[in-house]
């Protein structure tokens, strides 16, 4: 199975700050590479797929981008509506997997 | 508007069995694999379950193989996942998803609690 490594667990940063979440995979997975924030108590909402693509309506301060096994979620000029814990996922092969998540939280 | 309810979550024994259900609607259900995943208390995210547009074809990781079994009515626009001989690890919330062409999960309901505690 391919692990998804997703680093880090947790992390705070101000308002304003830029953050970057990162997910390194055991194998090549291709650009099948989604992202997704996830809102206490709420389902999984997708943010960025294919690596690098914007998912419609997702604002344009959240950036995919590789660098070789490497995935990493950049989020610019943060606002306190980020918070919540990110996952990372993988859809090059069954099984899918994805990342333990990151808990981001504003000071 | 893309919307799928889960219903059929509950509280259940260990070894018993339980089905959810996914009612879909504002998207042609037909057209599209679905997928189950759930997401245990303060846990992850773990794939369970994926299905063909026709119901042909299926997929599951080792941890639920031969217990779970996932299936779908076209003709309601409805997703079912039926889990047999449940263990206390299968307790998590479980979502359905939508999977787009490319394979990525794109919608997904607000998930039904299952519990499984004697």
């Amino acid at each position: 199975d391919i692990q998804m490594t997703q680093s880090p667990s947790s992390m705070s940063a101000s308002l304003g700050d830029t953050v970057t979440i990162t997910c390194l995979a055991s194998q090549d997975i291709g650009n099948y590479l989604s992202w997704y924030q996830q809102k206490p108590g709420k389902s999984p909402k997708l943010m960025i797929y294919g690596a690098t693509n914007l998912e419609d309506g997702v604002p344009s301060r959240f950036s995919g981008s590789r660098s070789g096994s490497d995935y990493s979620l950049t989020i610019n000029s943060l606002g306190y509506d980020d918070e919540g814990i990110y996952h990372c996922h993988q859809y090059y092969e069954y099984p899918n997997t994805f990342g333990a998540g990151t808990k981001l939280e504003l000071k | 508007e893309v919307q799928l309810v889960e219903s059929g979550g509950g509280l259940v024994q260990p070894g018993r069995s339980l089905k959810l259900s996914c009612a879909a609607s504002g998207f042609t259900f037909s057209n599209y694999y679905m997928a189950w995943v759930r997401q245990a208390p303060k846990k992850g995210l773990e794939w369970v379950a994926t299905i063909s547009t026709s119901g042909s074809r299926t997929y599951y990781p080792d941890s639920v193989k031969g217990r779970f079994t996932i299936s779908r009515d076209n003709a309601k626009s409805s997703l079912y996942l039926q889990m047999n001989s449940l263990k206390s690890e299968d307790t998590a919330t479980y979502y359905c998803a939508r999977r787009l062409p490319g394979n990525v999960m794109d919608a997904w309901g607000q998930g039904a609690s299952v519990t499984v505690s004697s």
